[in-house]
C-alpha cells in the first residue's frame, strides 16, 4: 500500500530534550516535506527537499532540522524543543504537485 | 509572498443542499491551487487541484471547484451535501513559476452538514 508514515504518533517530552519524528515513503517520490499545524493558522511548511541531499526552509524553519540522506526517509529534528512548538506535525510526499500525508505526530512539550 | 484566505471559519449547510466553501489567493506568478480535506484524528486527503486548463476541475467525493483568475478565487463546491462531507477543509497555493515548490495553505473552514 502506498503510504506516508510518520513516528511516533504520539510524544510528550520536556524542554530541552533532543527528539526526533521519523518520517518514511514508499511511493518513491523526490519531493517530501514537514509541517505543523496549530489552530486558526492552518498548516504551515516547516522544511522541504526537492531530492536526495537538497533541503529548503519553509515559512517557519527556526528550531527545527531536518536531512535527507535517503530518498524515502524525511526526519524532523528538534535540537532543543521549546513549550511552543507543542503542534500538530505532518509529513509529507508529492508527485505532480499532489502531496500525500502522513497520520500526524502530536507533540507535547513541557 | 504567497497567501492563501479562507474567509469563513464555520460553514453549515443542511443535508442535499449545495455548499460552497471560499478561497481567495495571492501569488507573483501563476497559481497551482489545491483543496485538501482533514477528517478527525486524520491526515490531509487530496480533493483536487487546478493546474491549467478549465477553469471548472472536477475531484473526488463528487467535488468540484472553480478558478476564477480575475478574482484571484478557487472555490470549493458540492451540488448536494452529505452527513459525511463534516470535516475540515483546506485551500493552498503554489506559484508555478517558483521552483522551489513551497505550498501555502489557508487557515481551514470546518464544514458542518446537517442532517
Amino acid at each position: 500500500e502506498a503510504q506516508v508514515t510518520q513516528n511516533p504518533r504520539y510524544l510528550i517530552t520536556v524542554t530541552g530534550k533532543k527528539l526526533t519524528v521519523t518520517c518514511s515513503q514508499n511511493m518513491n517520490h523526490e519531493y517530501m516535506s514537514w509541517y505543523r499545524q496549530d489552530p486558526g493558522l492552518g498548516l504551515r511548511q516547516i522544511y522541504y527537499s526537492m531530492n536526495v541531499e537538497v533541503t529548503d526552509k519553509g515559512d517557519v524553519p527556526e528550531g527545527y532540522k531536518v536531512s535527507r540522506k535517503e530518498k524515502r526517509n524525511f526526519p524532523l529534528i528538534l535540537e532543543s524543543p521549546s513549550p511552543n512548538q507543542t503542534s500538530l506535525y505532518f509529513c509529507a510526499s508529492s508527485y505532480a504537485d499532489t502531496q500525500y500525508f502522513g497520520p500526524g505526530t502530536r507533540l507535547t512539550v513541557l | 509572498a504567497q497567501s492563501v484566505a479562507q474567509p469563513e471559519d464555520q460553514v453549515n449547510v443542511a443535508e442535499g443542499n449545495p455548499l460552497t466553501v471560499k478561497c481567495t489567493y495571492s501569488v507573483s506568478g501563476n497559481p497551482y491551487l489545491f483543496w485538501y480535506v482533514q477528517y478527525p484524528n486524520r491526515g490531509l486527503q487530496f480533493l483536487l487541484k487546478y493546474i491549467t486548463g478549465d477553469n471548472l476541475v472536477k475531484g473526488s467525493y463528487g467535488f468540484e471547484a472553480e478558478f476564477n483568475k480575475s478574482q484571484t478565487s478557487f472555490h470549493l463546491k458540492k451540488p448536494s451535501a452529505l452527513v459525511s462531507d463534516s470535516a475540515l477543509y483546506f485551500c493552498a497555493v503554489r506559484d508555478k513559476d517558483n521552483y522551489g515548490q513551497n505550498f501555502v495553505f489557508g487557515p481551514g473552514t470546518r464544514l458542518s452538514v446537517l442532517p
